[in-house]
């Protein structure tokens, strides 16, 4: 039963839409991690977070991609403009510190671009 | 670079069979080890962990030896359920571009046949 909880389940776009995902961390955890997760079940970090703060994003985050962790609300995971390749499961998960390999995951948004 | 192998795509057992997923690893460090199981339509969850080299983890009749001569980190369960059907995900701990990374396999489709 996960208790990092994602919504929405499921999201469907056109593409140049905007699509937006959000996730509510397991209580008492202060990381956050976005992974798109593709087809063939291969995971891409996409970006983490301590608190509010940004710890690490790869370059395509940087660019379409927005994300952010505001104190007292969920964190969220927008993009911009969706891409027919943006088509994946979006999971998000919470850890205790930023070095550990122990993440809670949810049960993902599963992103649909037409 | 730093990467985990998982060569098995698929696995299909009967109830009963003995369960043996590779894993291998490549990095100069000494990362901690992990095998994560996801269930059709949930998120990843961890599974089982071992730190120290030479080390076995155990967790719900599965168990993995950390072999630092091999560099592997194969996974076993004696008698497989039809409730273990899942994919099943080999990932390291690696310091990478300045902060810790989760790197995964590929995964493994386990099938138990009843």
């Amino acid at each position: 039963n996960s208790k990092v909880i994602q919504t929405p389940r499921y999201l469907v776009k056109g593409q140049g839409q905007k699509a937006k995902m959000r996730c509510i961390p397991e209580k008492g955890h202060p990381v956050v991690f976005w992974y798109q997760q593709n087809k063939n079940n291969e995971f891409k970090f996409l970006i983490n977070f301590q608190n509010q703060e940004v710890l690490q994003q790869i370059d395509m985050t940087e660019k379409r991609f927005s994300a952010e962790c505001p104190s007292n609300s969920p964190c969220s995971l927008e993009i911009q403009s969706s891409e027919a390749g943006d088509s994946a499961l979006y999971l998000c998960a919470s850890s205790l510190t930023a070095n550990t390999g122990q993440l809670y995951f949810g049960e993902g948004s599963k992103l649909t671009v037409l | 670079g730093d990467s985990v192998i998982q060569m098995q795509g698929q696995v299909t057992l009967s109830e009963n069979d003995f369960l043996f997923i590779n894993c291998t690893y490549s990095t100069t460090g000494y990362p901690t080890l992990f095998w994560y199981v996801q269930y059709s339509g949930e998120g990843p969850q961890l599974l089982l962990q071992v730190t120290t080299a030479n080390n076995k983890g155990s967790s719900r009749g599965f168990e993995a030896t950390y072999d630092k001569g091999t560099t592997s980190f194969h996974l076993q369960k004696t008698s497989v359920q039809e409730i273990d059907s899942a994919v099943y995900y080999c990932a390291m701990r690696d310091w990478s571009s300045g902060s810790w990374q989760l790197i995964f396999g590929s995964g493994t489709q386990l099938t138990v046949m009843p």
